[in-house]
This record gives C-alpha cells, structure tokens and sequence, in this order.
C-alpha cells in the first residue's frame, strides 16, 4: 500500500535558524496536505498542493510540491518560538484518503 | 459556531472493557474519520465514513468498531479485543472525500487502559 515517510523526526534550531522537513510517498499522489499540531493540541490544517511543481508561501512558510508529485517539503523562514510543534504531510493517491507522515516535531530554542 | 467535538478528553478503563469514544460535528460533512495517534507513530486511520449508514475499514481497524446512523455522529467502540488501546484518538471531518478534503479534527481524546 501506500507509504508516506517523513523526515526528519525530530529537530532543533535555535530561533531564527531556518527549518525543514521533507516528504516522500511511495506512490505518485493525488494531492499532499500539511498539518501543524501544538503540543497537547490537535492537527490543524495548514495548505493543500495538487499541482506537479507547486510553490506556495504562508508568511513565513514555503511548501513545494515535486515534480512527479511523490514529494514535498516545508520550509520555514527565521523560526520563532511559535513556530514550535509537530508538522505531518498527508498524501491521497486514488482513494482521496490520506497517508500521514509519522510528523516531524520542532524544537525552537530562544 | 461550528466544529468538531470529542468527548470526553480523558477516559480510563480497565482491561477487558468496552469503551465508545463520542464525535460530533456540526460542519455539515459528508465524510468522517477516526485515527489513532501514539508517540512517534503519527496519525493512523482506525476507520472512515463517506455517508451515513456506510463506514469502511482503514490500516488498523481490528478491534474497533463504528456506526454512523446520523450524519453529525460519528462513534467509534474500542472493544476489548483490542490488544493495545492505550492511545490518543482523534476525529476528524471533511466536505467529502474528493477535491478538497481539508480535514478538520477534534480535540482528542485520550485514552488509558489500565
């Protein structure tokens, strides 16, 4: 079936560092969702990329959608500290469902 | 004002009960789901609903069971033959399950087995 990894699983920067987390599927997607969850807190929906090379920007947030459409990658911009969570990419192939990443936690030291 | 509600936020049960996790969503979705989330492992879908009165199974069904008899309910049964219930479960909802299928989650409830 279907597989979506995600790394890297856990990552420290110190605010104003630059942040990254990447995507793969197995499988080429229909479209890739990004989730932020606070700790404690609950996933909440961040942008959706449907196109084969898509760029979107959120402020400080830039989300890419790769060319075969089987990767995807968030980059934030000069982290702050609430910036702090866990991001998890959601992949959906045919069925529309989909295939989370295992998340990938930030950690912004001030 | 509209959301997604889960209810409650903690529970605790002993081994070899039954225990039915509450959703409730006044979003006006056709489609619903249930994951299941442990640390480090991510969201894993229990079960999902396009419609009322049909439900299909997801990665990790065994041991659960649901029911959607209405459109804004969507509970989710955590039986005993469930080897390792202890975890955080979370609803979610969206429009439908094509095109935009932002999904919308629930507070979460997390469950201990003791």
């Amino acid at each position: 079936g279907q597989q979506v990894m995600q790394i890297p699983q856990y990552q420290h920067v110190q605010e104003g560092e630059d942040f990254t987390t990447y995507c793969n599927s197995s499988t080429t997607l229909s479209n890739i969702q990004w989730y932020k969850q606070r700790p404690g807190g609950h996933p909440v929906f961040l942008i959706q990329l449907v196109k084969s090379g898509e760029v979107k920007k959120q402020k400080r947030l830039t989300f890419q959608f790769g060319e075969a459409k089987k990767n995807s990658s968030l980059h934030i911009t000069a982290t702050q500290t609430t910036d702090v969570g866990t991001y998890f990419c959601g992949g959906s192939g045919g069925s529309y469902i989909p295939t989370f990443g295992r998340g990938t936690s930030l950690i912004v030291h001030p | 004002d509209g959301g997604i509600t889960q209810s409650p936020k903690y529970l605790f049960r002993k081994e070899g009960q039954n225990v039915t996790l509450s959703c409730e969503q006044n979003l006006n979705h056709d489609a619903m789901y249930w994951y299941r989330q442990d640390p480090g492992q991510g969201l894993r879908l229990i079960y999902y609903s396009q419609i009322v009165n049909d439900f299909q199974k997801g990665d990790i069904a065994e041991g659960y069971s649901v029911s959607r008899e209405k459109k804004e309910s969507f509970p989710l049964t955590v039986t005993s033959a469930q080897k390792n219930p202890t975890a955080f479960y979370l609803c979610a909802s969206s429009i439908g399950l094509s095109g935009g299928n932002e999904q919308f989650f629930g507070p979460g409830t997390r469950l201990t087995v003791l």
